[in-house]
């Protein structure tokens, strides 16, 4: 049981290339998010999927895409990166929307 | 946006200390409430819920304080591995189409020296 995994851990990139950040969990659970992480920012909300086939934005979606592709997954697509966009990104997953959360283990994004 | 406010610290105590750190919360409406943990470039995991009526877990006592909107985790005979940064955590509910999502504060540091 890994829990919730997340590729690849470090990337980095120059402004204006695209990426996709790949989540799944093998928790059975409904709900997944990605959030991202700056220092003395805490963590924020990018978007979320309360249950398969549902997407929702959250606090900070601009410059985001997701998509839900199944139960386990939920990829988060960068089309045109920009430097404010480095960042730690984690994925976290819930049995239910606004239940306790799991997370994975970071995607450190830098870009260029 | 809905805030949770906590002193970042970072507090600097030595093993065996009690150390307290506190959280307020902007939104009255709040239902639930916990404690993560996150190690220096790791990810937040749950430490401990927080239920009106207080609770512990081992040498951890969360309490709650609705009428204040003010939430504390007490640390009891502090040990080298509870370094890391503490995240307050407050559900809101209704947030946008949602259940309720979670709003995280910035975290309180916490460094236990021998």
């Amino acid at each position: 049981n890994a829990g919730v995994t997340q590729t690849p851990k470090f990337q980095v990139l120059k402004t204006g290339q695209s990426m996709t950040l790949q989540c799944a969990q093998d928790m059975n659970h409904n709900s997944m998010y990605w959030y991202r992480q700056d220092p003395g920012m805490g963590l924020r909300l990018i978007y979320y999927s309360a249950s398969e086939g549902t997407t929702d934005k959250g606090e900070v979606p601009n410059g985001y895409n997701v998509s839900r592709l199944n139960k386990r997954e939920f990829s988060l697509r960068l089309e045109s990166a920009a430097p404010s966009q480095t960042s730690v990104y984690f994925c976290a997953s819930s049995e239910v929307d606004g239940d306790t959360q799991y997370f994975g283990p970071g995607t450190r994004l830098t870009v260029l | 946006r809905k805030e949770v406010e906590q002193d970042p610290g970072p507090f600097n105590v030595p093993e065996g200390a009690t150390v307290a750190f506190n959280c307020t919360y902007s939104n009255s409406a709040s239902q639930s409430f916990f404690w993560y943990r996150q190690d220096c470039r790791k990810e937040p995991k749950l430490l401990m819920s927080v239920y009106s009526s207080g609770n512990e877990d081992g040498r951890f006592t969360a309490q709650l304080n609705r009428a204040s909107q003010y939430i504390s985790l007490l640390i009891r005979d502090s040990k080298l591995s509870d370094s890391a940064t503490y995240l307050c955590v407050v559900k809101e509910m209704n947030y946008g189409g949602s259940q309720g999502n979670l709003i995280f504060g910035k975290g309180t540091k916490l460094s236990v020296k021998p």
